[in-house]
């Protein structure tokens, strides 16, 4: 089975510009969470989602980060205007049940210039 | 609120058992444990559930004290493939609407030949 796929593995751009990130579930798996890891602060939860519904958002920086899940299989990061601050890795995961193991997608790799 | 790992980090040789420690402020329902190799995402080791619950993963194992809210990783005869960072995931509330995984700074291990 395939795991969790995120792309870009890779970003680089320009403070200002939108950035979208994307991550495909696997299959069956009902949890989502978007996590954001940095030398300084670590492994961040951002957010997450049960049967496609925002549990908690209280890890989203600021109004300029926003998450998504349109259907059951995917989801999208969003960062408008993209900051240099902002450059880290961001991982996506999921899991069958919120409080099952957790599958980490490869990361996208984002550098905000 | 993040739980606290120990040591940082720690250097072995091959053969060598380590232990590392993960300690929360609050009353803990379940403790998970990741490793993380440098370049990768975080790959799940298990999961503890109950208080004194021991589990193994090859020669790693873990335990989990409810009362000290406090679990363990022990290392037992290391091999060059157990270096990496591992991160303790600590959850507060009983599976419910609630839930929350919080991860600790990480321990890098580095096992030498």
């Amino acid at each position: 089975d395939a795991g969790v796929i995120q792309s870009p593995r890779h970003e680089v751009t320009e403070m200002g510009q939108e950035v979208t990130l994307r991550c495909k579930l696997i299959s069956g798996h009902n949890s989502l969470f978007w996590y954001r890891q940095t030398m300084m602060r670590g492994l961040e939860l951002l957010i997450y989602f049960n049967n496609n519904v925002p549990i908690d958002d209280s890890g989203m920086p600021e109004d300029r980060f926003s998450a998504k899940m349109p259907n059951a299989s995917f989801s999208t990061l969003k960062i408008q205007p993209s900051e240099p601050r902002d450059s880290a890795v961001y991982f996506c995961a999921s899991s069958f049940e919120v409080d099952q193991p957790q599958h980490f997608g490869d990361g996208t790799r984002l550098s905000i210039l | 609120q993040q739980p606290v790992q120990s040591p940082q980090a720690v250097i072995l040789r091959e053969g060598e058992d380590a232990v590392i420690n993960c300690s929360s402020s609050k009353a803990l329902y379940s403790v998970h444990w990741y490793r993380q190799k440098h370049g990768e995402a975080p790959v799940f080791l298990m999961i503890l559930l109950k208080g004194g619950e021991q589990k193994g993963h090859e020669k790693i194992s873990a335990s989990f004290n409810e009362k000290k809210q406090q679990s363990s990783l022990y290392l037992t005869a290391s091999q060059l493939s157990y270096s990496g960072t591992y991160f303790c995931g600590t959850e507060s509330a009983p599976g419910s609407n609630d839930y929350k995984l919080s991860f600790g700074a990480g321990t890098t291990v580095t096992v030498r030949a």
